[in-house]
């Protein structure tokens, strides 16, 4: 069965802290892994990774992907209130079923 | 403006009801998804189309039956054998031929079945 496992499922920081959120997979004919950032209601796109070891980034945030170990990271730099969100991590087969995890709870203490 | 639509926002309906819940979009995707989320369980698949008049199930497809019968609409239907319809519920379209797999989402349905 594919999964998507993400970690921590919450996490609290000060503002200005470094973070790290995990995601690994199990997932038949991986095609790519997303990021996505909630924080009320619909999910936005923040990356999109396919190829192994290449860095992702925008402004402070960056991602990662291991395809040989299965897993993905997502930093977060010089950490803002405004990062405080619901991370979502998602996983897309080649069948085009898209599987998501159940996201890191991230709240950043002013 | 270019994007997809849900309605209603917030929809109220009585235990042993079928409801239905619309999802549009205006964007030319090929492909549509509905998710279901709960608190503390992420997004989870109902179901998705790649195409017109062509569906599959997602991981809890129980409870739930959708059409496809234009491009732009996707609707999803909580019958009365869903055993917990209480939830948000997440629309979603992504051009397949773009490259980009780039999901893009609706505002939501916040359903609750009393």
């Amino acid at each position: 069965e594919d999964k998507v496992v993400q970690s921590p499922l919450s996490l609290v920081v000060h503002e200005g802290d470094t973070v790290t959120l995990n995601c690994s997979y199990e997932v038949t004919n991986f095609r790519s892994l997303l990021w996505y950032k909630q924080e009320k209601k619909a999910p936005t796109f923040l990356f999109m990774l396919t190829s192994s070891g290449i860095e992702k980034k925008s402004g402070r945030l960056s991602s990662i992907l291991d395809k040989k170990e299965l897993f993905s990271i997502l930093n977060i730099t010089a950490t803002q209130t405004g990062d405080s969100a619901v991370y979502l991590c998602a996983v897309e087969s080649r069948d085009d079923k898209i599987i998501f995890g159940k996201g890191t709870r991230l709240h950043i203490l002013p | 403006d270019g994007g997809i639509t849900q309605s209603p926002k917030y929809l109220f309906r009585k235990e042993g009801q079928n409801v239905t819940l619309s999802c549009e979009q205006n964007l030319n995707h090929d492909a549509m998804y509905w998710y279901r989320q709960d608190p503390g369980q992420g997004l989870r698949l109902i179901y998705y189309s790649q195409i017109v008049n062509d569906f599959q199930k997602g991981d809890i497809a129980e409870g739930y039956s959708v059409s496809r019968e234009k491009k732009e609409s996707f609707p999803l239907t909580v019958t009365s054998a869903q055993k917990n319809p209480t939830a948000f519920y997440l629309c979603a379209s992504r051009d397949q031929a773009g490259g980009s797999y780039e999901q893009y989402f609706g505002p939501g349905t916040r359903l609750t079945v009393t």
